[in-house]
């Protein structure tokens, strides 16, 4: 079973559309990230929920928005596409709230957003 | 500002040890976490520090140090599986879970 799920694995789009990539968690955590990753591999957070509600959101344009309909899911809208928006974007899961937390954190497999 | 440094890259070679440094500046601390991450793969964790010491789980150390704010992962026995890029992370008093740019190790014959 997949602990972490992410759909769809690739997305190739034009300049300007709207998409969103989903993503499931069956490991019953209560917190939920999504992470973008650039070319250079560098791991950047953008939005993370906590019981449903919004705990984290770094300095992201406002054509994203998470939106997680419950504790096992946080899809990710993204309007007006641009070509900087090129990048792989990962699905997080862990077992902690608002607490301290340890450091484990299990990922999706990625979705490769490709915008032309 | 808020920073993790960790080596670009590094070069080993098959049943050679190999050490991977992170010094991290963060507005508070949570412990410190190893990930690896394969090419084309997600970030898997590795280990996570959150008090000084060594902690070890199979071929794999993680080493921390509070009061130099430095950390290391120690990979033993190296095989050729083991080629992939290692990254440190913190979480830091806001809650976000910082990473550093990733060490991309190569192992060779």
């Amino acid at each position: 079973d997949t602990a972490v799920s992410q759909t769809p694995k690739y997305l190739v789009t034009q300049m300007g559309n709207d998409k969103s990539i989903k993503c499931e968690q069956n490991l019953g955590h209560d917190t939920m990230y999504w992470y973008k990753q650039d070319s250079k591999k560098f791991l950047k957070i953008m939005f993370s929920y906590n019981n449903k509600e919004l705990i984290i959101n770094e300095t992201v344009p406002n054509r994203f928005s998470p939106k997680s309909p419950d504790k096992a899911h946080l899809n990710l809208h993204i309007n007006s596409l641009e070509l900087g928006d090129s990048a792989v974007y990962f699905c997080a899961s862990s077992q902690s709230g608002l607490a301290p937390l340890p450091g484990e954190q299990y990922f999706g497999p990625g979705t490769r957003l490709t915008v032309t | 500002g808020q920073s993790l440094e960790q080596p670009s890259e590094v070069t080993a070679v098959e049943g050679a040890i190999v050490q991977i440094n992170c010094t991290y500046q963060t507005s508070g601390f949570y412990g410190l976490s190893w990930y690896q991450q394969h090419d084309g793969g997600a970030p898997t964790f590795l280990s996570y520090n959150a008090l000084d010491g060594l902690e070890e789980t199979g071929r794999f150390s993680s080493f921390l140090s509070r009061s130099d704010s430095y950390g290391y992962l120690l990979l033993q026995e190296l095989q050729m599986k083991d080629s992939a890029s290692y990254f440190c992370a913190v979480r830091d008093d806001n809650n976000d879970m910082r990473f550093g740019a990733g060490t991309r190790l190569t192992v060779k014959p």
